[in-house]
């Protein structure tokens, strides 16, 4: 057990919905992570937050947000979804904002149907 | 160009024998972290070993050693004496840079398949 944790595990929707997947980082962790895991595409960075504010952007799309509340916990918001939004999403963290090591949660699985 | 290459989509190993999990990295940056984790079929991702660029030494974390050689710009993973449970995906990754907000950048990964 990492010690992150993340809400839901799987997700099932339907193209066009929006969803929000939670992470909550391991305690005393500042920085957080979001990660995409897809076969085709394999895993890519998304967006990293570090004790509330935005440090780095990855190649998240438009329709992608997130956000980390005062509590350090994370939210991914997608929208407007898509048959190719259907993947693993890991949340991470590390408790610089430069780090040796990010534990990594047990992932959201999105299906969009 | 790959950032980070694992050139074994697969790899077979006996139970109690050692194997070694290949990879090469691309940068310009002198300061860099590489990382490996371990990915079971239950999906969650697992930290294994870190190296730093700086480190003089290779890292080792019991039975993980990583065969570091900066001049080839390779970072390969050894697991000694196999175990069943090793069998999963692995990954390595690669920190570039020491300024805030790098992100990991990973392979494609290696499957590791060990049989009794």
């Amino acid at each position: 057990d990492s010690g992150v944790t993340q809400t839901p595990k799987h997700l099932i929707t339907a193209t066009g919905q929006r969803v929000t997947l939670r992470c909550s980082p391991r305690s005393g962790d500042l920085s957080v992570y979001w990660y995409q895991q897809s076969l085709d595409q394999g895993l890519q960075f998304l967006i990293q937050y570090y004790n509330g504010e935005e440090r780095a952007k990855g190649n998240i799309l438009e329709r992608f947000s997130a956000q980390q509340f005062p509590d350090l916990h994370s939210e991914l918001n997608l929208s407007s979804l898509e048959l190719g939004d259907s993947a693993l999403y890991f949340c991470a963290s590390s408790k610089r904002e430069t780090h040796n090591e990010q534990f990594f949660g047990p992932g959201t699985r999105l299906t969009v149907l | 160009a790959q950032k980070i290459t694992q050139t074994q989509p697969g790899m077979f190993v006996q139970e109690k024998e050692a194997v070694t999990l290949d990879c090469t990295y691309d940068t310009s940056d002198p300061s860099y972290g590489l990382f490996w984790y371990k990915q079971p079929s239950s999906g969650e991702m697992i930290f294994l070993i870190y190296q730093g660029s700086y480190d003089q030494q290779n890292a080792t974390e019991g039975r993980y050693s990583l065969n570091f050689q900066k001049a080839r710009k390779s970072a390969n993973l050894v697991i000694s004496a196999s175990q069943l449970g090793d069998s999963a995906m692995y990954f390595c990754a690669m920190r570039e840079g020491d300024q805030a907000g790098t992100a990991l950048i990973f392979g494609k990964g290696t499957t590791l398949s060990v049989s009794s």
